[in-house]
């Protein structure tokens, strides 16, 4: 069974609006992290956010957050204000504590950010 | 952040050769480094788990004795891609953890990656 699940493979924004990247996950861990890294073209993964399956609040970072619903099991990221330099994959990722500290990773999202 | 590099950040080998791709932890120990295997448009694929001067952990369906891991000391992990084909061409990229604490049920590993390395197998 798929850990980890982004269904969007592609989205596009409008510059300067927000947009909302879709991750639903699968563990019976109750501790866990949950990750979100952008990879631009040059391939370098670039660490977004972090949120704690033991977190009471949303996680955030300037103009990244984390819409985490437990319940749920999505952490879905909301880029505000894009920008055109946001234009990148976006992969979700899950750290499990008993699996120490290895990433699972979502399929990702390709996302396009229009002027 | 921590840094991390791969060396070299490419390299076009001719089949059935040997490629060997190193990962420093530049300023910080790790005793645990990650190998991801990632070909065009797809995700990583975590290949193998580094622990230093101990025998590396496989994934599922990695062949061990194809991608030769070592991880001799605190700072260095190599992966080893033996006799190369081209269906080995992919984009590989390592991680290190670096744990900076702890606090009730969370210890902070943070994990830093490098900028990975393309290789293509002629």
């Amino acid at each position: 069974a798929q850990k980890i699940t982004q269904t969007q493979p592609g989205m596009f924004v409008q510059e300067k609006e927000a947009v909302t990247l879709d991750c639903t996950y699968d563990t019976s861990d109750p501790s866990y992290g949950l990750f979100w890294y952008k990879q631009p073209s040059s391939g370098e993964m670039i660490f977004l956010i972090y949120q704690g399956s033991y977190d009471q609040q949303n996680a955030t970072e300037g103009r990244y957050s984390l819409n985490f619903q437990k319940a749920r099991k999505s952490a879905n990221l909301v880029i505000s204000a894009s920008q055109l330099g946001d234009s990148a994959m976006y992969f979700c990722a899950m750290r499990e504590r008993a699996q120490g500290g290895k990433l699972i990773f979502g399929q990702g999202t390709e996302l396009s950010v229009k002027p | 952040g921590a840094v991390v590099s791969q060396h070299p950040s490419r390299v076009i080998c001719k089949s059935g050769t040997s490629v060997k791709i190193e990962c420093r932890s530049l300023d910080f120990q790790a005793t645990t480094m990650f190998w991801y295997r990632q070909f065009p448009k797809q995700s990583l694929m975590l290949m193998a788990t580094s622990n230093e001067g101990s025998k590396a952990t496989y994934e599922q369906g990695v062949e061990k004795d194809k991608f030769l891991i070592n991880h001799a000391s605190l700072t260095l992990s190599t992966l080893t891609v033996t006799s190369a084909h081209p269906e080995d061409s992919s984009f590989y990229i390592c991680s290190a953890i670096q744990t900076t604490g702890t606090s009730g049920r969370e210890s902070y590993n943070e994990q830093f990656f490098g900028p990975g390395t393309r290789l293509t197998v002629l």
